[in-house]
Formats: structure tokens, C-alpha cells, sequence
């Protein structure tokens, strides 16, 4: 089966720069795209095709990649950011689709 | 506006099988490929399947549950259809409709809880 990796957690201050990598070994043929899951709800993209930033979604949301690992950058990161995220990709096939295991992100 | 909603029984018995329907709304369901994806208690996301009604069609399955799932749908109906065998509590989970799109999920239900018991 098809796995990417993401750290359990991440914490950081307001106002401060969170990154949250994704590894895996089809991310450099395939897009990486990023959600957003707060509780109770479902989850929301902020990145697509690796780097691109649906309308609505603030500025300080960014993605990118390199080689077989893909980052969601949050810069100036603000308590309502505090959620859980999910990497996803398809497989080198394209006929498989995978999620990461997800990184709580903690607002201090 | 893109819109998906989930609709089935929340309580399965352990043995039976599990049904769900996605209405689709505010875009044509013969032109994308739609999917099913599930979250268990507390845990992460998993991909069920995708269908796609353009041409002959088609479906494509998780290796880990082909063997028990089904995607098919109503195009008439705007709604395509979730089933799975021969439910377990393991299959106790949040399942959400979702489209497939140039490689990931861009429009999402807001899922249905289903619980599996005897």
C-alpha cells in the first residue's frame, strides 16, 4: 500500500511560522494537496496541486515540494488555525489515493 | 455551488451491509469522478473508491476493502451510492462523499456517522 508521512504534531506561538512536511514517494510525479479538519467538521483543502491556494483561503496558507517531501507552510499562524492536517496524494500509478496520518497543529 | 450530502441509516448490524447515498448538487455528476472516503473515531482518513459515470464508466476500489465494496450510482438522480459488505465494528467510521479532482478531493459532504453493532 501507498504511505505518506506526516510528524504526530506541531506546535507553535502566534505570529509565529508553521511547517508541516509530508513524505512520500509518488510526491514527485504526483500533486500534493493539503486539508484543514477542525472538530466536528470535514475536512477543507488549502492547497492544491501542490502549491496552489484555493479563493477564500488566507494568504499566509502556502504549500510546496521537493523531491519525495511536500510543506504546508502557515506563516503569522493565529489561534484559529489550531486544526488538524492531513497530506494527500495518489499513488506513482495514479489509481490510488492516500492520506497522511494527520499533524495537530497547537497554537501556544 | 458544488454541493454534497450524505444520507443512510446510522446504525448497521455487525454481518450486514452498510448503505449510503450522496446527493450531488450544482454541477453535473456525469463530468467528475466522485468518491467515498471514511474517518474512524478519533483516527485518520481513509479512501474507499471512486465512480465515474462519463462513457462506459468506471470504478476504482481501496486494495484493502475491494473485496467488499461496491460504488455505483443514478445519474438521473444526481446521486451516486456507497455499499459495503459484511460490516465489522471496524468499519464503525465518519463516511464522506467527496469529488475527485485533477488528483485530490476539492468538494466534500459533511459526512454521516455509522455506527456498526450487534
Amino acid at each position: 500500500s501507498y504511505e505518506l508521512t506526516q510528524p504526530p504534531s506541531v506546535s507553535v506561538s502566534p505570529g509565529q511560522t508553521a511547517r508541516i512536511t509530508c513524505s512520500a514517494d509518488a510526491l514527485p510525479r504526483q500533486y500534493a494537496y493539503w486539508y484543514q479538519q477542525k472538530p466536528g467538521q470535514a475536512p477543507t483543502v488549502v492547497i492544491y496541486k501542490d502549491s496552489e491556494r484555493p479563493s477564500g483561503i488566507p494568504e499566509r496558507f502556502s504549500g510546496s515540494t521537493s523531491g519525495t517531501t511536500a510543506t504546508l507552510t502557515i506563516s503569522g499562524v493565529q489561534a484559529e488555525d489550531e486544526a488538524d492536517y492531513y497530506c494527500q496524494s495518489a499513488d506513482n500509478s495514479g489509481t490510488y489515493w492516500a492520506f497522511g496520518g494527520g499533524t495537530k497543529l497547537t497554537v501556544l | 455551488q458544488v454541493q454534497l450530502q450524505e444520507s443512510g441509516p446510522g446504525l448497521v448490524k455487525t454481518s450486514e451491509t452498510l448503505s449510503l447515498k450522496c446527493n450531488v448538487s450544482g454541477v453535473s455528476i456525469n463530468t467528475y469522478f466522485w468518491s467515498w472516503i471514511r474517518q474512524s473515531p478519533g483516527k485518520g482518513l481513509e479512501w474507499i473508491g471512486y465512480v465515474y459515470f462519463s462513457g462506459s464508466g468506471s470504478t476504482n476500489y481501496n486494495p484493502s476493502l475491494k473485496s467488499r465494496v461496491t460504488i455505483s450510482g443514478d445519474t438521473s438522480k444526481s446521486q451516486f451510492s456507497l455499499k459495503v459488505n459484511s460490516v465489522t465494528a471496524a468499519d464503525t467510521a465518519i463516511y464522506y462523499c467527496a469529488r475527485l479532482r485533477a488528483g485530490g478531493f476539492d468538494y466534500w459532504g459533511q459526512g454521516i456517522l455509522v455506527t456498526v453493532s450487534s
